[in-house]
This record gives C-alpha cells, structure tokens and sequence, in this order.
C-alpha cells in the first residue's frame, strides 16, 4: 500500500488566499484525521471523519477552516481566508475502525507544510 | 479534559547511554497509549502501543514501555540508544477505550538528541 498520500507537500501563499490540502487516506481504513503541528502547540487533531461523516470538529480553530470527505478515498482541509498565524504543518492520519479496546493505531501521511506570508 | 504531559522537552544522550522518556496522562478511566516517533523531516510512526495485558509493552528498534496505572505513567524506555534514534517522540492517549472514540490526544514531544 502507498501509504496516506497528502497534496501539496509545501504550499507558500500570501494571507488572505484561500488553501486548500489534500489527503487521500489507506485503501479500507473507516477514519481519517487532519491534525496541525506547530512549534507553540504541538500537535492538535482538529477534525476527524467516520465512514465520511465528521465525528468531532472541536479542533477546528474559527470559520476560516473547513473539511470535507465526499467519499472514502479523499478529503480536503480548506483555509478561506489564510492568514500568517496557520503556518504550520498539517497532517492527515488514517486507520481502520478500532476494536472494542479503543482506538487503533494511525497511520500518518507525510504532511504539508503551509507558510502564510 | 484530558491531557497527555511530557516533561522533557529535549534530551540529549551519547550513543549507548540508556534512555527513558517520561509520559503522564491525567485521566482515570480506560486508556489505549500509544507511542509515535517523528524522524528529522518524516512523519509521524507508531513506536509501540498499550491496550491491555501485560503492562511492559516491546516496540520496534528495541523500544519498550511501562504502563503504570497507579501512576497514570507510560514512559518510554530504550537500554542502549543509537545516533539514528535523533528524533521528536510523541506519547499519545485516547481515553474511554471501546467503540466510538478514535480520538487521539498527543502530548508536546521530547525531542531527542543523539551525540555519536
């Protein structure tokens, strides 16, 4: 398997634009995660998907931010406006559904990198 | 809410010293614990996990960890580190283990630095 895949890799833009990132999860993996990585907060889950539907968007910073996953094999992450202060890396994970001990283990792309000038 | 607490923000250990990383968490029901490691410029990889049994949990590259429950503990342990060990180290909780609750809470990381 491939892996998650996520695009673009470096994304540069200037505030005010709109970005959007992309993440396409593990073939037959039933959740998807996006997570931003700053050196201030670390990494923070901002949003994660079940079988497509949003479970928990309490993460996601303000309205600016937005994701969608029309279908099992690809999500976007959309910023409108961006500003300087979403600099950061954001990572997708993906795993298969957990087992009735909990969560199971998430498998991570290899993130974008997003500087907002 | 609950929070993972990792007090070491950055170690710095010679090749063949032992290494031990300490991860806390403050919840008090069911935990799955997890540990991720983050190489210079990679993703994020599983290390090991805890869900339940034997609380001493074997990873991969001869990591293991200790779940101490009275301690609400999970620290990280390596006998003999290698300068390839050099990355960022995530302990991770979710809490309320069972259907329904994927999520993940991360600690900050300890960033490990090896000197050859």
């Amino acid at each position: 398997d491939a892996g998650v895949i996520q695009s673009p890799r470096h994304e540069v833009t200037e505030m005010g634009q709109e970005v959007t990132l992309r993440c396409k999860p593990i073939s037959g993996h039933d959740y998807l995660f996006w997570y931003r990585q700053t050196m201030m907060r670390g990494l923070e889950l901002l949003i994660y998907f079940n079988n497509n539907v949003p479970i928990d968007d309490s993460g996601m910073p303000e309205d600016r931010f937005s994701a969608k996953m029309p279908n099992a094999s690809f999500s976007t992450l959309k910023i409108q406006p961006s500003e300087p202060r979403d600099s950061a890396v954001y990572f997708c994970a993906s795993s298969h559904r957990g087992t009735s001990l909990g969560a199971d283990t998430q498998y991570f792309g290899p993130g974008t990198r997003l500087t907002v000038l | 809410a609950q929070s993972v607490s990792q007090h070491n923000h950055h170690v710095i250990l010679s090749e063949a010293a032992s290494l031990e990383l300490g991860c806390n968490y403050s919840y008090g029901g069911t935990v799955n614990l997890f540990w991720y490691v983050q190489y210079p410029g990679q993703h994020l990889q599983l290390l090991l996990k805890y869900f339940s049994g034997d609380p001493l949990v074997k990873g991969i590259k001869g990591f293991e960890a200790e779940f101490i429950k009275s301690k609400f503990s999970f620290n990280l342990r390596k006998p003999s580190v290698q300068w390839s060990d050099t990355a960022e180290y995530f302990c991770a909780v979710n809490p309320d283990g069972g259907f329904g609750n994927e999520k993940l809470t991360f600690g900050t990381g300890t960033r490990l630095t090896i000197i050859p």
